[in-house]
């Protein structure tokens, strides 16, 4: 079965302060990794898709990251406003995505 | 693109009673997915349509849950006999018929009392 596993639960960021977070999966057959961003009462917003091991993709000042077994989502220079719950999904071979639990990024002034 | 609109946002009912929700992609969208999530876990997948046609269930859904894209436009999802376990965000979300990414609607919070 699928598994995937987010670390740390909670991270709480200076503003400036750069950090990473983990995304380790087991999944048979691996079509893609999947981060989104979510915001407190609110859906999750589509932020990257990783295909293959050793693709990087960028926007702002997130960078993420991908290995056969993790992804790393990498946060540079946060800013309060980057403060959210980041969740890594993998779907494997059909259409279901598979979620962590999410990483709480807060991100003070 | 308005992207993917769901109502209620928020359902208050008391234990046994039935509810509906409804979901609309984003146009164009031909495959559309309903999932749930509860407080401090992501998201867990349903059931997915492609076009009108229910293509996957997960096992979560009991016989009280049942879903439906009549026009493979918009989408409803219905849970008989409520119970309080059944509180959560339920999220519909949709892609497009080549693309993997799937975009999320804000949701709706279901409480159970």
């Amino acid at each position: 079965e699928d598994q995937v596993t987010q670390s740390p639960e909670a991270l709480r960021l200076q503003e400036g302060e750069s950090s990473s977070l983990n995304c380790s999966y087991t999944v048979s057959g691996l079509r893609g990794l999947f981060w989104y961003r979510q915001d407190p009462g609110k859906g999750p917003e589509f932020l990257f898709t990783l295909y293959s091991a050793g693709e990087e993709k960028e926007k702002e000042r997130l960078k993420a990251t991908l290995t056969k077994k993790e992804s790393f989502l990498h946060i540079t220079a946060p800013k309060p406003e980057d403060s959210a719950t980041y969740l890594c999904a993998v779907q494997p071979p059909g259409y279901k995505l598979s979620f962590g639990a999410g990483t709480t990024v807060t991100v003070r002034a | 693109d308005t992207g993917v609109s769901q109502d209620p946002r928020h359902k208050i009912t008391k234990r046994g009673q039935n509810v509906t929700f409804r979901c609309d992609p984003i146009s164009e969208h031909n495959r559309l997915y309903w999932y749930r999530q509860t407080l401090g876990q992501g998201p867990e997948f349903l059931t997915y349509f492609q076009n009108e046609a229910q293509l996957e269930k997960s096992r979560l859904l009991s016989d009280r849950f049942s879903a439906e894209r009549p026009k493979g436009s918009f989408s409803t999802l219905e849970i008989q006999r409520t119970e309080q376990g059944d509180s959560a965000m339920y999220l519909c979300a949709s892609s497009l018929p080549l693309d993997y990414e799937q975009y999320f609607g804000p949701g709706t919070r279901l409480t159970v009392t």
